[in-house]
This record gives C-alpha cells, structure tokens and sequence, in this order.
C-alpha cells in the first residue's frame, strides 16, 4: 500500500502557482520523497526528490516540513501542460529493489 | 540522449492468447521495473530486473513473467490471455548507483497499451 495521502483533484488557475501536498506521516529517517506526474495516456515523469531540505529544479520547488511527516510540491507558474495526475511517493535511498508504491494521486486542472 | 523505448505501442489480442512486449532501457541503465495500469487498480508494479536478475515481484499470478538480457534490454510475457489483462504497460530504467539517491530515479517509457478481446 501506498505510505502517502493526497487530495483526488485539485483546480489551479493558469499562471498561477499550484501547490500540491502529501502526507506521509510514516515517514522513515532514510526515506526520501519523491513526486512524479502522469499526463493522460503517457508513462509517469519524474519532478523532483528530497530528504529533508526544500529542493528547487527547473520544473517545481518541493518544501518538505521539518518533522518530514508532510510536503508541498509547488509548481510556480502553472500551465494548461502542467494537467496531470501527480504522485507523491516515500522511497529508501539505495533501495534498488524496492519498487515504487503509487498510490492514487491528485489530479491538478489547470483551467485558462 | 535516447530514453525509455516500449514496443509495440499498441496491441490487441484475443482471449487464451499470449503477448510479449519489449523494453529498451536508457544506456547505461541496468535496472529494469515493469509496472500494470488500469482504470481500477492504478499503477501496480509487476517485477524488476537488474543485471539480467529478478529481484522483486509484485502480487501477479505465474501467467506474467519477464527476462533480461545482458544488454539490459527485458521482455515480458503473458500467457494465456484474460480480459483483465487490458492494461497500459510501462516499464523504467533507472541507473541505480550506490550512494547517490538522484541515481534510483526511475524513468519511465510511453507503454505498450494492450486490449485483450
């Protein structure tokens, strides 16, 4: 089963910054957080990962809180591209074969 | 830098028939998860292999099997086909090099989307 929550659906208007959480109050010390997405009908993308800092790349921002129990993945200026399903999901570094859990994720609307 | 290649895109098959489906991972890349995606039950992981070795299996009856090859490639293989087995089928690469997390990464192709009539 999936370690994480997140929100079905969630509405974002175009422009604007979409922030998307996730619970993961079970968390372990040498979990990271990861965050993919899903266009429709395409594989899973990878966004961004973490441990316990706020990580930045050229696609989105992920806050993580200082107990690790929860996180944000804030994409700044969201477009009508940026419609997807977004997974967020714990994984032990160096766990080559422990397989990512999905869970249901949230889907994101970007509406113009 | 080519990525994750899958072939066929698309397929269907009748009932009581098999299918094998192809991945070329990213070179370089030697492990290699097979994941099922259905309306459903959502993604739900099927094996990974790494250098050429199963070592994990999720919770699918002995019909679904997998190999890899020495140059990473991998197949899967279902046998005698159910309607239940219409599904998107992704499979992902990743470099997995110890003591760098960014390396597990798993990168994912377009899949093969397999309609069983």
């Amino acid at each position: 089963d999936a370690k994480t929550t997140q929100p079905p659906s969630m509405d974002c208007a175009e422009g604007r910054a979409a922030n998307l959480p996730c619970n993961h109050s079970t968390i372990s010390g040498n979990e990271y957080v990861y965050w993919y997405r899903q266009i429709h009908s395409q594989g899973p993308q990878y966004i961004i990962h973490g441990l316990k800092n706020n990580e930045t790349n050229e696609m989105a921002s992920l806050i993580i809180t200082e107990d690790r129990k929860s996180s944000t993945l804030i994409l700044p200026h969201a477009t009508l591209r940026d419609t997807a399903v977004y997974y967020c999901i714990v994984r032990a570094w160096n766990s080559g074969n422990t397989p990512l859990v999905f869970g249901k994720g949230t889907r994101l609307s970007v509406i113009a | 830098k080519a990525g994750v290649t899958q072939t066929p895109r698309y397929l269907i098959k009748t009932r009581g028939q098999q299918v094998t489906l192809s991945c070329s991972p990213i070179s370089g890349h030697r492990s290699v998860s097979w994941y099922q995606q259905t309306p459903g039950q959502g993604l739900q992981f099927l094996f990974e292999y790494f250098s050429e070795t199963q070592r994990n299996k999720g919770n699918f009856p002995g019909r679904f099997s997998g190999r890899q090859f020495s140059n990473s490639r991998s197949e899967m293989n279902v046998s005698t086909l159910e309607l239940g087995d219409s599904a998107l089928y992704l499979c992902a690469s990743s470099l997995e090099k110890l003591g760098t997390p960014g390396a597990n990464v798993l990168t994912f192709g377009a899949g093969s989307r397999l309609t069983v009539l």
